[in-house]
């Protein structure tokens, strides 16, 4: 079975440019998650959206970032303008709710570097 | 003033060994707790789960045990191989609420040969 599925795997961009990261939730998984791994900050979660209704976004850092989830099996997450500060490594995961388990399956990772 | 990064707790342990892997929680009302494994380049991965109506959990190698009383899980990799390298992380959770999974800061387990 596929898992989470992230594109690019990774991003180097310069400052001020625009960057958009996708995510594939597994198939038939209705929640999906975004979330950022820093050395600084270790692993936080960003936003996530329920049956493609984004529920908690308290976590996203400022209007640069936005997250959309147009179907089931599709997720953005776009940074604009992109700054150095941003470089780290986004996750996605997703879930099956309701379910008697809380797990979250993560994707591989995007690496990104603002230069 | 500099700024500096998370100071991940290590934790080296001797091929065959048995490593215990600490974590302290912070929410009292949490309920549900995951342990997760994330290997350098790699998303974290589900290793095992417990809830808080048990004290102890057992899976192929690993051990979970939770002590609500002092707020604190351990997880228990018994006999430890090169490939149990990596950070883990435990998580928790409190069912029903609109916030999830909470993750902790991390212990990176080395084997040495």
């Amino acid at each position: 079975d596929a898992g989470v599925i992230q594109s690019p795997r990774h991003e180097v961009t310069e400052m001020g440019q625009e960057v958009t990261l996708r995510c594939k939730p597994i198939s038939g998984h209705n929640s999906l998650f975004w979330y950022r791994q820093t050395m600084m900050r270790g692993l936080e979660l960003l936003i996530y959206f329920n049956n493609n209704v984004p529920i908690d976004d308290s976590g996203m850092p400022e209007d640069r970032f936005s997250a959309k989830m147009p179907n089931a099996s599709f997720s953005t997450l776009k940074i604009q303008p992109s700054e150095p500060r941003d470089s780290a490594v986004y996750f996605c995961a997703s879930r099956l709710i309701p379910d008697k388990s809380y797990e979250q399956y993560f994707g591989p990772g995007t690496r990104l570097t603002v230069t | 003033g500099e700024s500096v990064g998370l100071h991940l707790p290590t934790l080296s342990v001797q091929e065959g060994d048995n490593s215990i892997i600490n974590c302290a929680y912070s929410n009292s009302a949490s309920d549900y707790f995951i342990w997760y494994k994330q290997e350098s380049g790699k998303g974290p991965q589900f290793i095992i789960d417990i809830r808080s109506n048990m004290d102890k959990r057992q899976g192929q190698r690993v051990t979970v045990l939770l002590n609500k009383t002092v707020k604190h899980l351990s997880l228990q990799i018994a006999a430890t191989q090169p490939g149990d390298s990596a950070v883990y992380f435990c998580a928790e959770f409190i069912s029903g609420s609109a916030r999830q999974l909470t993750f902790g800061s991390g212990t990176q387990l080395t084997v040495l040969p």
